[in-house]
């Protein structure tokens, strides 16, 4: 079955810090990955998409991430992590053969002075 | 940037209740979605409309549900004789080429 696992549910860290958010995806076709982020009553921002070609895709906000085929992974980095990226961040497959997204639950991501 | 813009913002109904979520998606795109999110759990996919018809929904979407395009502009989300659980986030979102979506800041509706 398609789905997609963030094992992390919240982490913390101090502002200045390195980040990397966890996903693991499974999913039959090539995967299509994306990487939302979610401020508090807010809707879903896109961080960043990889659907084909250089496994390392940069984003908006300072964030990047790596798509692993072998591991079928797709984690979020951050080298330095400023406060208002505390948020809920969700990773999404989808594939070029359907219409929809697959996300997960979720990490919340909580920043500290 | 465009946007893809919905109202309200949050909607209270009571149980039983129709409800009538409004989107407007980005104004050249073709592919519209509608997701929801109950408190704490994960953004789920209900339905994708595109060419007045929907092209894939899944098994939350029931006969309670039902989706309307009715001037071009608006993409509409029906909820008929709403239940306690159906209070959750609603997103509706919008793609034009590739896998380009765009998603409102959401309706929050909650059932009483």
């Amino acid at each position: 079955a398609q789905s997609v696992t963030q094992p992390d549910i919240h982490i913390t860290v101090s502002e200045g810090a390195s980040l990397e958010l966890r996903c693991n995806y499974s999913y039959g076709a090539t995967p299509y990955l994306f990487w939302y982020v979610q401020s508090p009553g807010q809707g879903l921002q896109l961080l960043l998409k990889y659907f084909s070609g250089d496994t390392l895709v940069q984003g908006i906000k300072g964030f990047e991430a790596e798509f692993k085929r072998s591991q079928s992974s797709f984690n979020l980095r951050k080298p330095s992590v400023h406060w208002s990226d505390a948020a809920e961040y969700f990773c999404a497959v989808g594939s070029y053969n359907t219409d929809k997204l697959i996300f997960g639950t979720g990490t919340r991501l909580q920043v500290f002075p | 940037e465009p946007e893809v813009t919905q109202t309200p913002s949050h909607q209270v109904t009571q149980m039983g209740q129709e409800v009538i979520l409004r989107c407007v998606p980005i104004s050249n795109h073709l592919y519209f979605y509608w997701y929801r999110q109950i408190l704490g759990q994960k953004v789920e996919f209900l339905v994708s409309f595109y060419n007045n018809e929907i092209s894939e929904k899944s098994e939350i979407f029931d006969d309670q549900f039902s989706v309307e395009r009715p001037d071009g502009s608006n993409f509409t989300l029906k909820i008929r004789s709403t239940k306690l659980e159906d209070s959750a986030m609603y997103f509706c979102a919008s793609k034009g080429t590739a896998y380009g979506y765009t998603f409102g800041s959401g309706t929050r509706l909650t059932v009483v």
